[in-house]
Order: C-alpha cells, then structure tokens, then sequence
C-alpha cells in the first residue's frame, strides 16, 4: 500500500492567496482527518471525516478555512486568503475503525509558508 | 474532557542509555493507548499500542504497559540510539467512539553518539 500520499509537499504563497492541500488516504479507510502542526500550539486536530461526512469541524481555526471530501479517495483542505500566521504543517491521515483500535496513518505532510 | 500529559522535553541521552518517557492521561472510560513517533521532516508513525489494562505494547525495542490504576502509559526503552532521535507523542483515543485521538504535547528525544 502506498500510504496517506499529501500534495504538495511543500507550498509558499503570498499573503491573500488562496491555497489548496490535496490529500489521498488509504484504500479502504473510512476515516480522515486533518491536522496543523506548529512549534507555539504543537498538533491541532482541525475536521475529520467519516465516509466522506464531516463529522467534526470544531478545529477549523475561521471561515478562511475549508475541507471538503467528494469521494472516499480524495480530500481538499483550502484556506482563502491567506495569511502568515497560517504557515505551519498540515498533516492528513487515515484510519479504518472496523478494526477497533483507532490508530491512524500520517502523511508525510505539506509544509506550508505564507509569506 | 480527555487529555493527555506527557513529560517536558526536550531530553538528551547518550546513546545505550535507558529512556523513559512519562505519560499520564484523564479519560471517562476505557481508551485505547498509543506511542506515536515523529522523525525529522516526517509525518507521525505509530510506534505501539494497547488496547486494555494491564496490556503491553511493543515495537522496535520499546514497551509500554497500560497501566489503569496510575492512569499511565509510560515508554521505556533498554539501549537506545541515535536513529531513536525523533519526536515521541503519547495519545489516547476517543472512549466513546473510538475514531478520534487525544495526543500529548511531544516529547522531543536525541541521542548522543
């Protein structure tokens, strides 16, 4: 299996951009989630989904923030517009909850800077 | 809610030092208990898991035992190394629906040749 696969793996715009970060989980998990890690607030959970229904989005810093999931293989985290303070890593990841046990599988992550 | 406290970092260790890393939780019910590892540049990997009392994780030489009435799940290693330098994420996941996990702060671990 290929694993959670992120894109880009790293991104820097200017401020006011839009940004979209891609993200393919692993075949057959019926879970994602969305991360932001920085070095200030460490690892923040920001939406997840379960069959491709938001279930959680209390995470999702403001309005500039949005995730959708159209199909079972792919997922969008797009912020609009930009600004600095959102540099920092975004992580995506999947887990399959029928085996009981929820541990997830990580991205490699995409490095975002705004500039 | 459910919280996880893990020991302040960063640690320092020469290499074949014994490591513990210190982990505590605060959760209603029965969670399940991970170790995540964090290498540089990387996304995190599951390092070890349990999943009831008194149960032990293990992988790559570290172990760890859920530990109920201590609310704990400490890792421990015998010898380490320096590949073992990376960031350690203790988590706890969701007791009332299991899909969501709770993690620590990261304890950022390096070792000296």
């Amino acid at each position: 299996d290929a694993g959670v696969i992120q894109s880009p793996r790293h991104e820097v715009t200017e401020m006011g951009q839009e940004v979209t970060l891609r993200c393919k989980p692993i075949s057959g998990h019926d879970y994602l989630f969305w991360y932001r890690q920085t070095m200030m607030r460490g690892l923040e959970l920001l939406i997840y989904f379960n069959n491709n229904v938001p279930i959680d989005d209390s995470g999702m810093p403001e309005d500039r923030f949005s995730a959708k999931m159209p199909n079972a293989s792919f997922s969008t985290l797009k912020i609009q517009p930009s600004e600095p303070r959102d540099s920092a890593v975004y992580f995506c990841a999947s887990s399959f909850v029928g085996r009981g046990a929820a541990e997830q599988y990580f991205g490699p992550g995409t490095r975002l800077t705004v500039t | 809610g459910d919280s996880v406290t893990q020991m302040e970092g960063p640690v320092t260790l020469s290499e074949e030092a014994f490591l513990t890393i210190n982990c505590t939780y605060t959760a209603t019910g029965y969670p399940s208990l991970f170790w995540y590892v964090q290498y540089p540049g990387e996304g995190l990997q599951l390092l070890l898991k349990a999943t009831k009392a008194d149960d032990k994780g293990s992988n790559k030489g570290f172990e760890a035992t859920y530990r109920k009435e201590t609310t704990s799940f400490h890792l421990e290693k015998g010898s380490v190394q320096v590949s073992d330098s990376a960031v350690y994420f203790c988590a706890l996941s969701d007791p009332r629906g299991n899909e969501k996990l709770t993690f620590g702060t990261g304890t950022r671990l390096t070792i000296i040749p």
